[in-house]
């Protein structure tokens, strides 16, 4: 059974930066893709980026494109979203999820980890 | 690629059959999932590939459409399936959303 435990999430001023952290367990190496989604009251659910399990591809939504980079460590099993200026409107809690891409839904959620952009 | 949700939201009671639609600007074959949220709560997987019941997901959820049009039909409501729910397309960069809807005890 996949379990995701997500961290790193807190209060940061507009322009400011931020890492998320995902720890995966049970997971098996293969072309499975790992998910970042963000959820606001203000857009509802948003999906924010993904990358292949092995690491060879990575996609992201056009508003954090430049801003916030995913990448993986399979050593470690850890997922991280990097997230630099950070603006207001990135403010929502953040969910790593199994699955998005190549067809596949997110199967494994986990509990979220709350990202406030504030001055 | 934009999801329409209907209804935004629903009341019913227990026993009872509801439908949610899900409608595509643009046809996504089959790449369509459903998700339910409870408050508080991450979603969790229902159905994907419109149709297809997540293991653990009780018969009573089915999922049917393809191209444009999808429906989430619940029967013989429980007390534990008021929440919110999501359809969401995998066709697609971006995976989008649709708005939700939020299914509530009359």
């Amino acid at each position: 059974e996949v379990h995701l435990v997500e961290s790193g999430g807190g209060l940061v001023q507009p322009g400011g930066s931020l890492r998320l952290s995902c720890a995966a367990s049970g997971l098996t190496f293969n072309t499975d893709w790992m998910s970042w989604v963000r959820q606001s009251p203000r857009d509802g659910l948003e999906w924010v980026a993904n990358i292949r399990q092995d690491g060879s591809e990575t996609h992201y939504v056009d508003s954090v494109k430049g801003r916030f980079t995913v990448s993986i460590d399979n050593v470690k099993n850890l997922v991280y979203l990097q997230m630099n200026s950070l603006r207001v409107e990135d403010t929502a809690v953040y969910y790593c999820t199994r699955g998005i891409g190549s067809g596949k839904a997110a199967n494994a959620w986990g509990q979220g980890t709350l990202v406030t952009v504030s001055s | 690629i934009q999801l329409t949700q209907s209804p935004s939201s629903l009341s019913a009671s227990v026993g009872d059959r509801v439908t949610i639609t899900c409608r595509a600007s643009q046809g996504i074959n089959s790449y369509l999932a459903w998700y339910q949220q409870e408050s508080g709560k991450a979603p969790k997987l229902l159905i994907d590939t419109a149709s297809t019941l997540q293991s653990g997901v009780p018969s009573r959820f089915s999922g049917s459409g393809s191209g444009t049009e999808f429906t989430l039909t619940i029967s013989n409501l429980q007390p534990e399936d008021f929440a919110a729910y999501y359809c969401q397309q995998l066709q697609s960069y971006p995976p989008t959303f649709g708005q939700g809807t939020r299914l509530e005890i009359k």
